[in-house]
């Protein structure tokens, strides 16, 4: 099992440009999340969905949009990228009811 | 949002020696986990604790649930070079189902001199 996979590793984006990360898991988990990790912030959660066809906000929401594709994959876009987003991001997943997160190896992105 | 105060924020030992580091909130949690991040990886599972008073051990790790659900702790016996990396708390105040994420500390950068 390939466990949690995150693309691309490293992304360079110009102020005003768009992307969208990818993170896919082969766990047969029921919830995933996306956190970003800046100097001395620890881990801070942006979106989370928690089933197959829903999403919620997490603490740092604001200029990220997130699709649940299918139970397999959940994506976050930043439709216009400001340099305030660039930061390290992951993304992690877990069964319904457990709370132990695996983590992917994270997408470092940098907004100039 | 939630915060997690977690020290020392660094670490600075000799191999052999033992480390403690611990998490404490001013909030109850219902969940604490230990994660260990290695440069330019995600962070990796250690353990998980889901009751007060609980303590788990995971090879030379051992971590407690505090018995006032504020905090916890985890200690390393004997460290070896491997164990560099940056320790992370985890916190979860929700009980029972549901699947909101978690409340993380700002990590404990521990550092293995020869």
């Amino acid at each position: 099992n390939a466990g949690v996979t995150q693309t691309p590793k490293f992304q360079v984006l110009k102020t005003g440009q768009s992307m969208t990360l990818q993170c896919a898991q082969d766990m047969n988990h029921n919830s995933m999340y996306w956190y970003r990790q800046d100097p001395g912030m620890g881990l801070r959660l942006i979106y989370y969905s928690a089933s197959e066809g829903t999403t919620d906000k997490g603490e740092v929401p604001n200029g990220y949009n997130v699709s649940r594709l299918n139970k397999r994959e959940f994506s976050l876009r930043l439709e216009s990228a400001a340099p305030s987003q660039t930061s390290v991001y992951f993304c992690a997943s877990t069964w319904a009811r457990r709370h132990e997160q695996f983590f992917g190896p994270g997408t470092r992105l940098t907004v100039l | 949002g939630q915060q997690l105060n977690q020290s020392p924020q660094s670490m600075f030992i000799q191999e052999g020696e033992d480390v403690s580091m611990n998490c404490t909130s001013s909030s109850i949690f219902n969940t604490w986990l230990w994660y260990k991040q290695d440069p330019g990886e995600g962070p990796v599972l250690l353990i998980a604790l889901y009751k007060a008073g609980e303590l788990t051990s995971n090879g030379r790790l051992t971590a407690q649930f505090g018995i006032t659900r504020k905090d916890s702790f985890l200690n390393i016996s004997a460290s070896i070079p491997s164990d560099v990396g940056i320790y992370f708390c985890a916190g979860r105040r929700n009980s029972g189902g549901g699947a909101d994420g978690l409340t993380f500390g700002k990590g404990t950068h521990l550092i293995i001199q020869p």
